[in-house]
């Protein structure tokens, strides 16, 4: 069946750069997560996307942005990194028709992406 | 706002022995995760749980919800060295609230021979 992809899986970037991380929901979900996860703690909630609207934000840094495509997939744009954004970011996809199966709602995650900021 | 916490945050298992990671979370919830992430890697889903009394076994994992406790329990039997890992439970808060996850600190997992 097919999963989440991210790309690119590892990303090595300087302070003051920019990044671009890329995710691909399963096919026909049209919700988008993405959590960072910081060395040794757990993965912290980012911001949402439903049908292409942003549908929440959490802790997410003045520095970041994101959007949801026409084809759902979705990109978060950071900017200006700093050594503390180092992390593995997660993607994760769901379907919000609940009608349609009991599973709606449910998150898949994506292989994730390891930044690096050196 | 959610809070969730799982205990213990680290558990030394004997091989061969039984051991109960506990997670407790602070408000009604829509569904429950149990993860294992090995380091460096990506979230393997466990076990979704979405009802009260709800129990799902695999292998030698079994977890189960009690939602008017708000406690979930991820239960090993007989451990084993290749289930050392870190184990997340993670809590959807409902559709209302975006369905974004609020994840437990983890539980960290040695299995020693």
């Amino acid at each position: 069946a097919a999963g989440v992809i991210q790309s690119p899986r590892h990303l090595i970037k300087e302070k003051r750069e920019t990044a671009t991380l890329k995710c691909y929901p399963i096919p026909r979900h049209d919700t988008v997560y993405w959590y960072q996860q910081g060395p040794g703690q757990d993965p912290q909630f980012l911001i949402s996307f439903y049908e292409k609207m942003q549908s929440d934000k959490g802790s997410i840094p003045d520095r970041f942005s994101a959007q949801q495509f026409s084809d759902y997939h979705s990109e978060l744009n950071m900017s200006s990194l700093e050594l503390g954004d180092s992390a593995l970011y997660f993607c994760a996809s769901s379907s919000a028709d609940r009608g349609r199966s009991y599973r709606a709602g449910e998150q898949y995650f994506g292989p994730g992406t390891r930044l690096t900021v050196t | 706002e959610l809070k969730v916490e799982q205990n213990p945050l680290f558990l030394s298992m004997q091989e061969g022995k039984n051991y109960t990671i506990y997670c407790n979370y602070s408000t009604t919830s829509d569904r429950l995760y149990w993860y294992r992430q090995d380091p460096g890697k990506s979230l393997e889903s466990l076990f979704v749980l979405l009802s009260n009394g709800a129990v799902k076994q695999e292998g030698r994992l079994m977890a189960s919800l009690d939602t008017k406790a708000r406690l979930s329990t991820l239960h090993i039997t007989a451990a084993v060295h290749d289930l050392s890992a870190t184990y997340f439970c993670a809590v959807d808060e409902g559709r209302a609230a975006g369905n974004k996850l609020t994840f437990g600190g983890g539980t960290r997992v040695l299995v020693k021979p």
